[in-house]
């Protein structure tokens, strides 16, 4: 089955840092990428959708400047936390698809602490 | 406002007999339903999907069913095995395929 890397799986890291998760499709073309974030016991809500080689299409409320989001490639999708606060401690899923209509596929998440 | 609600949290069972996990969603433009499977520190896992032009679709022990009128889904398993506890996430998509909605989600718990 279609398979979705996310790295890393867990980061640690001081208020103020910047921290950069990867999301990688392995073995298909993934045309569009989305990042979700999770908060404890509730569902996964969108945050952006990327198209590869286009600007990011952010939901309402999320800070574009806050969360940079790159889609370089038709394998690799970033998200870079800049400048990360404890309120920005989630955990973060980023999945990709082929084509719309497809099944969206999942990596494994990456869980954030600021302290 | 949510749009794909999953009214229970839980959900035990004892094994080898049926899950039923329910869905509501409440936007007309929804066509396509899928179901996700997720564990602890985990991304979902995609299970099973349903267009809206079906009212049913299996796949070995899951089978997924549509009530459109109602804006109803359902997600059966059976026979249920102690490996299917997780909790379990249903997601809706528009014609347009560009956004997935998920519902809250319903952890399931098969008892040995």
């Amino acid at each position: 089955g279609a398979v979705v890397s996310q790295h890393p799986s867990r980061v640690i890291c001081k208020s103020g840092t910047s921290v950069k998760i990867e999301c990688r499709s392995l073995d298909f073309q993934a045309t569009t990428m989305f990042w979700y974030r999770q908060f404890p016991k509730q569902s996964l809500m969108l945050m952006a959708t990327s198209n590869e080689g286009s600007k990011a299409t952010y939901e309402q409320g999320v800070e574009k400047d806050k969360f940079l989001i790159n889609h370089a490639s038709l394998t690799l999708s970033t998200l870079t936390v800049t400048s990360a606060h404890p309120e920005d401690s989630s955990f973060y899923i980023c999945s990709a698809r082929t084509y719309s209509n497809q099944p969206q596929h999942f990596g494994d998440g990456t869980r954030l602490s600021i302290l | 406002d949510q749009q794909v609600k999953q009214n229970s949290p839980s959900l035990s069972v004892q094994e080898g007999r049926i899950s039923i996990l329910n869905c509501d969603y409440t936007n007309s433009m929804f066509d396509y339903f899928l179901w996700y499977k997720k564990y602890p520190a985990e991304g979902p896992t995609f299970l099973i999907s349903i267009s809206s032009i079906k009212d049913k679709n299996e796949d070995g022990r899951f089978t997924v069913f549509l009530n459109k009128s109602a804006k109803h889904l359902s997600l059966h398993i059976v026979p249920s095995q102690p490996g299917d506890s997780a909790v379990y996430f249903c997601a809706a998509m528009n014609n347009a395929g560009n956004m997935l909605t998920f519902g809250g989600g319903t952890r399931l718990m098969v008892k040995p």
